[in-house]
């Protein structure tokens, strides 16, 4: 697509219910990125894909996040049993791939998610 | 943990004066710093990738200096508009499988 696309852009979820936030990133582009930031904070990096993989999951806050990506393009991240800790603004961005950090990510408008 | 800090936290500027805002990070291993806007209901932008040491950019009425050796970035605004209004994130990565970390931003509002 034109530009990184992330839905749902606003979501109100109960406490400990699961929910699931979907990012379709830049066609061609082989790295992608999750990020969030919570109210006050700066952006926080979650993980990150190159290609289907994501090498490193220790930025993930706790086990209760996990991330999928599935034919180089759609990533889904899923939060388990939300706890009002959660609720932030979840930013995806993409770029050409890892190691390319000498160009500018795109990021998607992000998905405002709330905990209640 | 990267320590990367951006100050002021805000700043609030009358429509037509200049400003500039600072960006300090770690010195080793240096190997991009990036400048981002992000407007409120908008996806963060990007104003620029600097790589080198003495490095200048410049867009518009907005221009970034950059010195590796002692750790820091500015970002200037000239003649400053009510659209500049938004909050102007720094990111710096030590390349390879290192992604950004990302300051905290300063949040700039200019009055009419």
């Amino acid at each position: 697509g034109a530009g990184v696309s992330q839905s749902p852009s606003n979501k109100v979820t109960e406490k400990g219910k699961d929910v699931e936030l979907r990012c379709d990133p830049i066609s061609g582009h082989t790295a992608l990125y999750w990020y969030r930031q919570s109210l006050g904070q700066g952006l926080e990096f979650l993980i990150y894909f190159q290609g289907n993989s994501a090498p490193d999951k220790s930025g993930l806050p706790s086990d209760r996040f996990s991330a999928e990506r599935t034919g180089g393009s759609v990533s889904t991240l899923t939060i388990q049993r939300t706890q009002q800790e959660d609720s932030a603004v979840y930013l995806c961005a993409s770029s050409l791939a890892i190691g390319q950090q000498g160009y500018g990510y795109t990021f998607g408008s992000g998905t405002r998610l709330t905990v209640v | 943990i990267l320590n990367v800090e951006q100050s002021p936290q805000s700043l609030h500027v009358q429509e037509g004066d200049s400003t500039n805002f600072t960006c300090s990070f770690p010195s080793s291993n240096f190997y991009a710093l990036h400048w981002y806007r992000w407007e409120t209901a908008k996806s963060p932008e990007a104003l620029f990738v600097m790589t080198l040491n003495g490095d200048e950019k410049k867009k518009g009425r907005i221009s970034a200096t950059l010195n590796t050796k002692e750790g820091y970035s500015y970002l200037y605004i000239k003649g400053s508009q009510p659209e500049d209004s938004a909050t102007y994130l720094c990111a710096f990565t030590r390349g390879g499988a290192d992604g950004l970390t990302f300051g905290k931003g300063t949040h700039l509002i200019i009055q009419p």
